[in-house]
């Protein structure tokens, strides 16, 4: 069965103070991986996709990478404002399906 | 260019009533999602359309149905309603089936 698990469930960060969040799946073919970002009451913003080992993503003070088994994603010197859950999906090879399987997020907070 | 909009984003119903919930797709996206979000079970596929057509439906009971018209935009039914229905629900829009899937704010349902 394919799966997809995030750690760790929550983060604190002191404002600047860099981590790395964990997206591990285990998936029959990953056609691609994608990183959002949720704000309370809001949907998920899209921040990444990565299709291949190896492949990496920058955005701002957010980086993504991916293994074959995982992906990271890289908060450097994160400010109040990245406060927020952080959710993988992965899509899977299985006809044209365009099927996201999610997650249950890392929530992040960044203190001043 | 504008988003997806979800309409109404909030409604409070009562158990074994039903609802119609509406998504309009950002201008020329073809494929619409749709997800349940709740605290315990996290992102959940409902269903896909593209072209009018449901492509692909995640495991919830047939109380759940959609459909899609030509202009795209894309409406969900849930009848019979339970209080276990209440969640966040999220329509997602794409340009193609297996691109990246953009989101709406969501739409809060509260059954009572």
């Amino acid at each position: 069965e394919d799966q997809v698990t995030q750690s760790p469930e929550a983060l604190r960060l002191q404002e600047g103070e860099s981590s790395s969040l964990n997206c591990s799946y285990t998936v029959s073919g990953l056609r691609g991986l994608f990183w959002y970002r949720q704000d309370p009451g809001k949907g998920p913003e899209f921040l990444f996709t990565l299709y291949s080992a190896g492949e990496e993503k920058e955005k701002e003070r957010l980086k993504a990478t991916l293994t074959k088994k995982e992906s990271f994603l890289h908060i450097t010197a994160p400010k109040p404002e990245d406060s927020a859950t952080y959710l993988c999906a992965v899509q899977v090879y299985g006809g044209a399906t365009n099927k996201l399987i999610f997650g249950t997020g890392t929530l992040l907070a960044v203190q001043p | 260019k504008a988003g997806v909009t979800q309409t109404p984003r909030y409604l409070i119903k009562t158990r074994g009533q039903q609802v119609t919930l509406s998504c309009s797709p950002i201008s020329g996206h073809r494929s619409v999602s749709w997800y349940q979000q709740t605290p315990g079970q996290g992102l959940q596929f409902l269903f896909e359309y593209f072209s009018e057509t449901q492509r692909n439906k995640g495991n919830f009971p047939g109380r759940f149905s959609g459909r899609q018209f030509s202009n795209s935009r894309s409406e969900m039914n849930v009848s019979t309603l339970e209080l276990g229905d209440s969640a966040l629900y999220l329509c997602a829009s794409s340009l193609e089936p297996t691109d990246t899937q953009y989101f709406g704010p969501g739409t809060r349902l509260t059954v009572l």
